[in-house]
Order: C-alpha cells, then structure tokens, then sequence
C-alpha cells in the first residue's frame, strides 16, 4: 500500500485564485512529520511547509498553509493568492520517526498550472 | 539559507564507465541522501549517510555505492553505468534531530540529469 497518496495528477488554477493540493497518507507511528515541496521545471525541491503530528494547530507559511486532519490522516496543501510562479510539481511527503534512517516517503506529485 | 549544490546540472555518460556524482552542503548537517526521481515513480532513497564514513542502504541501492569522507561531501557512485541508470539525482541534507521537529527537514540539491547511452 502506498504511504503517500496524491490523488490529482494535474491541477488548473487562475491566477489570484486559491487552490489546494490533496495529500492522504498511512502510516501507524503516531510520531511522524508532513512535509511539502515544490519543484519548478527547473529541478529542485523547494521546501514549503511542515506539520508534525501533535502540532495542534495547521501550520502556516506566507501563502501555504496546510489543512492538517489527523483523523482522515489527510495533509492538504493549501496555497492562497496563486502566482504565475506556483507553477510547478508539487510533493507530499512524510517521515516516520519509529523509522531508523530518517527517510522522507514521497507521493508522486500533482502538476500544477497557474493560467493568466 | 541552507545550501545543497551538486557538481553537473546534466551529465552524459557511456554504458560501462564508472560514474561519480557529488554533493556538497555548506551547513553542517549530519545527515546527507541520495534520490533517484523518474515520472511516474517519485523520488526514491538510494542511500542515506548520517555521519562520516557511515551509510545505510535505502530503497533502491542495487547498481549504486556512496562514498563521505567529509561532513560536507557525499558521493553517489555508479561502478558501471547502465541505461536503466538514466535519471534525475537529487542530494539531500538535514540535521541529525533527534525529536518530532521541522529542523528534521531535507533541503535539496538542484538535482543532476544524468543520460547513460
């Protein structure tokens, strides 16, 4: 079973709009951290956010901030005011803390478009 | 700011050749990894290293070796390259956290494009 699942392959949004990005996982740690990346055609993994699981309170950068429901173990991504510039993939992803070698399990992503 | 930087944007090499890919950080992290990202498949862990001289294997290490002789410095080896090889290869690093926190975050490299023919 998947641990990290993005259900939108490709998302369309117009500019100035706010958009969100899904991202449900599984895991049965009850010790684990959420994290979103960015990356923009040209390679690199920005790293935009991140909610540990007893964060009480959803976790906000500038423009993202993140709907964290830990009953639905989901971890949306939300990103408020989109710009051309948020055009990009955009990645989920967690680590487990009962883990041994501190690794980040990836979903495979959502594409997402910023139309003018 | 935490900086990753890689030594080749893109790299081209022949079936057979021995294949070196740097990584460098300049923050003092303990921790230092090595993904492979292909469509349809996501980044995945090919080796982990959370000290000098010390590795783990990750998901995917078959065909891969690494080498850290310094903090700073993590090198992913392939001993003879193959087509199946071809991939982007993105260098990770954090600090070594010990508890639930967003210092455990990963920051990455601008990734390296390597094509084997």
């Amino acid at each position: 079973a998947q641990k990290i699942t993005q259900t939108q392959p490709g998302m369309f949004v117009q500019e100035k709009e706010a958009v969100t990005l899904d991202c449900t996982y599984d895991t049965s740690d009850p010790s684990y951290g959420l994290f979103w990346y960015k990356q923009p055609s040209s390679g690199e993994m920005i790293f935009l956010i991140y909610q540990g699981s007893y964060d009480q309170q959803n976790a906000t950068e500038g423009r993202y901030s993140l709907n964290f429901q830990k009953a639905r173990k989901s971890a949306n991504l939300v990103i408020s005011a989109s710009q051309l510039g948020d055009s990009a993939m955009y990645f989920c992803a967690m680590r487990e803390w009962g883990g041994s070698n501190y690794k980040l399990t990836f979903g495979k992503g959502t594409l997402l478009t910023v139309n003018p | 700011d935490v900086k990753v930087t890689q030594s080749s944007r893109y790299l081209v090499k022949r079936t057979g050749e021995k294949v070196f890919l740097e990584c460098v950080q300049d923050m003092d992290h303990e921790n230092m990894f090595w993904y492979r990202q292909d469509p349809g498949l996501g980044l995945r862990l090919i080796y982990f290293s959370y000290d000098v001289k010390m590795k783990e294997k990750g998901d995917i290490p078959e065909g891969y070796s690494v080498s850290r002789e310094k903090k700073e410095r993590f090198s992913l080896i392939l001993e003879s390259a193959s087509t199946n090889q071809t991939s982007m290869y993105l260098c990770a690093s954090s600090l070594k956290g010990g508890g639930l926190s967003h210092t455990d975050t990963q920051y990455f490299g601008p990734g390296t494009r390597l094509t084997v023919l």
